[in-house]
């Protein structure tokens, strides 16, 4: 059965402290890895997208990585406004053009 | 619009009734998706379409929740003989180039809260 699970469910962070968020993925042929921000009341909006083990990506103060097993979002130096829940989807091969989402990561950074 | 667009974005129905969600997906987008998210949870996948055909309902909860998007281009959820248990935020999203490899843009949702 295809899972997308992520951890941990909350990170609290002083301004400043650099931290990693997980999502690990059990799916049959990966065809895609997306992270997502949510801010409260919102959409999720997007961030990046991960196609092979070896990715990289990078904007302001996130990368992202992504191995056969799991994708990590680093938040390097983190601010006030970088606090929200951080969500990750996979498309899987042969199950069509949907989305499946893990149940995220609340992320507050504290000034 | 510049956006996806859903209306309205706060719906109160008693249980029983019908109600029809909206959504109006990025001008030239090819795919178009519901979901439905609980507080604290990620989205959960419901149905989505490549222009105008439904490609995939398998996440439709039951027979009470149908969807259609007749011009490829605005999609209606309805839900039937609403219960208190499909009380949620619904969201639809969009993507270019057929969803293939490519990201959604979510809406700001509808919540539904059934009385």
């Amino acid at each position: 059965e295809d899972q997308v699970t992520q951890s941990p469910e909350a990170l609290r962070l002083q301004e400043g402290e650099s931290s990693s968020l997980n999502c690990s993925y059990t799916v049959s042929g990966l065809r895609g890895l997306f992270w997502y921000r949510q801010d409260p009341g919102k959409g999720p909006e997007f961030l990046f997208t991960l196609y092979s083990a070896g990715e990289e990506k990078e904007k302001e103060r996130l990368k992202a990585t992504l191995t056969k097993k799991e994708s990590f979002l680093h938040i390097t130096a983190p601010k006030p406004e970088d606090s929200a829940t951080y969500l990750c989807a996979v498309q899987v091969r042969n199950t069509g053009n949907q989305f499946y989402f893990g149940t995220g990561t609340s992320l507050t950074v504290i000034p | 619009g510049a956006g996806v667009s859903q209306s309205p974005r706060y719906k109160v129905t008693k249980r029983g009734q019908d109600v029809a969600l909206r959504c109006d997906p990025i001008s030239g987008h090819v795919s178009l998706y519901w979901y439905r998210q609980a507080l604290g949870q990620g989205p959960e996948f419901l149905t989505y379409f490549n222009y105008e055909a439904q490609q995939d309902k398998s996440g439709l909860p039951n027979d009470r929740f149908s969807a259609e998007r007749p011009e490829g281009s605005i999609s209606t959820l309805t839900i039937q003989r609403t219960e208190q248990r499909d009380s949620a935020m619904y969201r639809c999203a969009s993507s270019p180039r057929g969803g293939l490899n490519t990201e959604a843009f979510f809406g700001q949702g509808t919540r539904l809260t059934v009385v």
